[in-house]
């Protein structure tokens, strides 16, 4: 247990379905992300947010949209999405951006297996 | 721009035999390298870093990673590997550069090596 918390384990939707994916860590870290593991592609990530201001958005399509209501939540809205976009949805948490790395590490959850119909 | 690679997607090895997980990296600039594990159904796990210093790093369940900086590697490896070592690893890299210096915090990562372990 990583002290990360992702909810649904399990999500199928179709295309013109809207949907969310949650988030939540109870580690007191201020900088949380979002990455997407495809099959047979590295892991992406996607966005990555610091006190709840977004930092960082890798070129991530709209119909993928996050939000950070406060520091111990990160959500993922889906809207419209495609075949292509099924793939594991994986959120991860550090206690800050810019800290020595000596101190710093990523703690991801399980992820949320999502499939597009 | 960076870029990882990892030589081998899957690795089959017999419990208590050596293994070592290859990877490869492209970078323009220094880097910091990382492997992660991840276990069937869970997230990813920090097993061990290099930022610095000495080349040779211990990490967790008794996982260790050489950097070789002329030929770009930073390989994985265990003397003697046991069941629970079966997972897919991952090696990945990112810039020392922070956000505020103009940097990123993204990490770039290889498409993973898939380690069993056999009876």
């Amino acid at each position: 247990e990583t002290g990360v918390t992702q909810t649904p384990r399990h999500l199928v939707m179709g295309m013109t379905n809207k949907k969310s994916l949650k988030c939540e860590q109870h580690l007191g870290h201020n900088a949380m992300y979002w990455y997407k593991q495809s099959a047979k592609k590295p892991l992406e990530l996607m966005f990555v947010y610091s006190l709840e201001e977004r930092v960082e958005n890798n070129s991530v399509p709209s119909r993928f949209s996050p939000e950070c209501p406060n520091s111990s939540h990160l959500f993922l809205h889906l809207h419209t999405l495609q075949p292509e976009d099924s793939a594991l949805y994986l959120c991860a948490s550090s206690q800050e951006l810019d800290r020595p790395l000596t101190n710093e590490k990523l703690f991801f959850g399980s992820g949320t297996q999502l499939s597009v119909l | 721009a960076q870029s990882v690679t990892q030589l081998d997607s899957q690795v089959p090895v017999f419990e208590e035999a050596p293994v070592e997980l290859r990877c490869n990296y492209s970078s323009s600039v220094s880097v910091y390298l990382f492997w992660y594990v991840q276990y069937p159904n869970q997230g990813l796990q920090l097993l061990l870093k290099y930022l610095s210093g000495s080349t040779l790093v211990k990490g967790i369940n008794g996982f260790e990673a050489e950097f070789n900086k002329s030929q770009t590697s930073f390989h994985l490896r265990k003397p003697s590997v046991h069941i629970s070592d079966t997972a897919e690893y991952f090696c990945a890299v990112r810039s020392p550069r922070f956000i505020t210096q103009g940097g990123s915090e993204k990490l770039v990562f290889g498409k993973g090596t898939k380690l069993t372990v056999n009876p």
